[in-house]
């Protein structure tokens, strides 16, 4: 299996701050890269797929980046709602799998 | 409104059979574009896939739980089931029914609506 791997794992920020969340995979998964965010007691909802493709309905300020081994997930300008944990899936090979999650807290 | 609605027992005895069953609203799951699928979330392992069904019946397990695992879909009822056998306290954690977008290019999935999730305690 393709291991992902997020860092940070915790990442303390302020509204309106831009902040930068990094993944990588254990082998080249070209641009097959999902971003997803869950809130507490929710379901995870899908941000970006294809590496830098937003879902429809996704804020503009969220954005994605990368390819091969390395990727990323940025929000230009944290909003109150953007307080989460995120998470990266490979979908390159299967079983598909998933980071462990980066926790984006209020500083 | 696409909506997916897990349900099935909260608490399982170890050694026997999770059921879950996924009802899903505000669209066809005949839809010849998507799949559906499985996922689990634990504090210990993350985000896990499970597997995935189409309409027709065919499905995709994930190695790791395919000897365990059985997912069968009912399109009258617009509904798709899990069953995973011989379950440890290992297998307690959330489980998510999920439309699944696949991919054609590189057989591989992504989940773009997901129920609320239904908790399952494996104890005796």
């Amino acid at each position: 299996d393709i291991q992902m791997t997020q860092s940070p794992s915790t990442l303390s920020a302020s509204v309106g701050d831009r902040v930068t969340i990094t993944c990588r995979a254990s082998q080249s998964i070209s641009s097959w890269l999902a971003w997803y965010q869950q809130k507490p007691g929710k379901a995870p909802k899908l941000l970006i797929y294809k590496a830098s493709t937003l879902e429809s309905g996704v804020p503009s300020r969220f954005s994605g980046s990368g390819s091969g081994t390395e990727f990323t997930l940025t929000i230009s300008s944290l909003q109150p709602d953007d307080f989460a944990t995120y998470y990266c899936q490979q979908y390159y090979s299967s079983p598909p799998t998933f980071g462990q999650g980066t926790k984006l807290e209020i500083k | 409104q696409l909506q997916l609605q897990e349900s099935g027992p909260g608490l399982v005895k170890p050694s026997e059979t999770l059921s879950l069953t996924c009802t899903v609203s505000g669209g066809s799951i005949s839809s010849s574009s998507y799949y559906w699928g499985w996922i689990r979330q634990s504090p210990g392992k993350g985000l896990e896939w499970i597997g995935s069904i189409y309409h027709s019946g065919s499905t995709y397990y994930n190695p790791s739980l395919k000897s365990r695992v059985a997912i069968s879909v009912d399109t009258a009822k617009n509904q798709f089931s899990l069953k995973l056998s011989s379950v440890t306290a290992a297998d307690t954690a959330m489980y998510y029914c999920a439309r699944t977008e696949y991919y054609f290019d590189v057989s591989g999935y992504t989940f773009d609506y997901w129920g609320l999730g239904t908790l399952v305690t494996v104890s005796s």
